[in-house]
């Protein structure tokens, strides 16, 4: 296992549904992030959580909840949501947030649709 | 407001040299980075800048002016797998990353 892997790749979803999106880092990074990514748009930060304790959200609507059970696990609990969100949910991970020139890696996403 | 200004797409032929901008305007710095994301595939990390100057790594450079608040990731020989989307992020004195909308670049024959 290498990386940084997200589960599922690909997931469609009723408004109504409840659904989890799985990201597992294996680097030893102590950080790991939530990002959206809409066409043509910047990535938009949702989560950051460094030592399993969540240190910024960024206004993100309470429909998406996110957990982090360990410093190597992450999920993003999904529900009651809105056309709007259809998007690539980014999973990443880094040494250390509080320092310049740590670079982020990233898992490959899930592709969501929400219908 | 805080802001990365990028152009959205370039074309560049195989073998030729290709240079795409980025210009920021941020609350401090703390650093530039360059990523490359290939069409349904995540970022991956190509260059860190957080002095002036140009940094060389085999096919591609990247250059930064922080007073201009100016970089540029320069691709040399290009190849038909450059095709890619190419995103500028700034850590500002916060240490958030902010982060430009991505370079769409197409390579021709």
């Amino acid at each position: 296992e290498t990386g940084v892997t997200q589960t599922p790749r690909h997931l469609v979803m009723g408004m109504t549904n409840k659904k989890s999106l799985k990201c597992e880092q294996h680097l030893g990074h102590n950080a790991m992030y939530w990002y959206k990514q809409s066409a043509k748009k910047p990535l938009e930060l949702m989560f950051v959580y460094s030592l399993e304790e969540r240190v910024e959200n960024n206004s993100v609507p309470s429909r998406f909840s996110p957990e982090c059970p360990n410093s190597s696990h992450l999920f993003l609990h999904l529900h009651t949501l809105q056309p709007e969100d259809s998007a690539l949910y980014l999973c990443a991970s880094s040494q250390d947030p509080g320092t310049g020139g740590n670079e982020q890696y990233f898992g490959p996403g899930t592709r969501l649709t929400v219908t | 407001g805080q802001n990365i200004d990028q152009p959205t797409e370039m074309t560049a032929t195989e073998g030729a040299i290709v240079q795409i901008n980025c210009t920021y305007q941020t609350s401090g710095f703390n650093g530039l980075f360059w990523y490359q994301q290939h069409a349904g595939e995540a970022p991956t990390f190509l260059s860190y800048n957080v002095l002036d100057g140009l940094e060389e790594k085999g096919r591609f450079s990247s250059f930064l002016s922080r007073s201009k608040g100016y970089s540029y990731l320069l691709l040399k020989e290009l190849q038909m797998k450059d095709s890619a989307s190419y995103l500028c992020a700034v850590l500002n004195s916060n240490y958030q990353l902010i982060w430009g909308a991505g370079t769409k670049l197409i390579i021709k024959p």
